[in-house]
């Protein structure tokens, strides 16, 4: 059984990086098959992707334009997990942070495992 | 990017009846990579269905989903009191990955 363990902050302050880590049981991040995604989701932008990282003989990574410039999500396969790092953030940046297995990104089916969220408040 | 629109936003049924839920995308969705999500309070969201008509593992088939290209559609036949939630749709056919905006479905 695939389970995804998130941790890290849940209050930054503005201008500050935004760090949070998704431990992986039961599915490897070096999968040849999975992807490893990074969600958020507030009020006023709803459930928004922010990006993925994945393994096909060397590692990807995807991310959405409207974060891009602020970026990285990184494996870590000594310990299984992998992180998200969001850079210069700002109250707009509050929102629960989710993340989750794509099992296939080659096939169509969806993401079908989530972490717990952490609620992440940038404030000073 | 692709932007997924759902309708209704919210929708009042009561238990036993059918839920229709709609989901337009902006432009088509290549190879029906459509998906299709339960959430409830507190809690992340839960695949109910993929490639636009397949149940995930373990969800009952009073849940259905159906569509092609630009118009998706996920079909609740008998309502339970545990579907009383909201359902997102979801596209990952192209490297910018979208959600709709939510259909809350509640008791009436």
């Amino acid at each position: 059984q695939v389970q995804l363990q998130q941790s890290g902050p849940g209050l930054v302050k503005p201008s500050q990086t935004l760090s949070l880590t998704c431990a992986i049981s039961g599915d490897s991040v070096s999968s040849n098959s999975a992807a490893w995604n990074w969600i958020r989701q507030s009020p006023s932008r709803g459930l928004e992707w922010l990006g993925r990282t994945y393994y096909r003989s060397k590692w990807y990574n995807d991310y959405a334009v409207s974060v891009k410039s602020r970026i990285t999500i990184n494996p870590d396969t000594s310990k299984n997990q992998f992180s998200l790092q969001l850079n210069s953030v700002t109250p707009e940046d509050t929102a629960v942070y989710y993340c989750a297995r794509d099992p296939g990104i080659a096939a169509p089916l969806g993401m079908d495992v989530w972490g717990q969220g952490t609620t992440v408040t940038v404030s000073s | 990017e692709i932007v997924l629109t759902q309708s209704p936003g919210t929708l009042s049924l009561s238990p036993g009846e059918r839920a229709t839920l709609s989901c337009r995308a902006s432009q088509s969705v290549s190879s029906s990579y459509l998906a299709w999500y339960q959430q409830k309070p507190g809690q992340a969201p839960r695949l109910l269905i993929y490639g636009a008509s397949s149940r995930a593992t373990g969800i009952p088939d009073r849940f259905s989903g159906s569509g092609s290209g630009t118009d998706f559609t996920l079909t609740i036949s008998r309502l339970e009191p545990e579907d009383f939630a909201v359902y997102y749709c979801q596209q990952y056919g192209s490297p910018s990955i979208t959600f709709g905006q939510g259909t809350r479905l509640e008791i009436k």
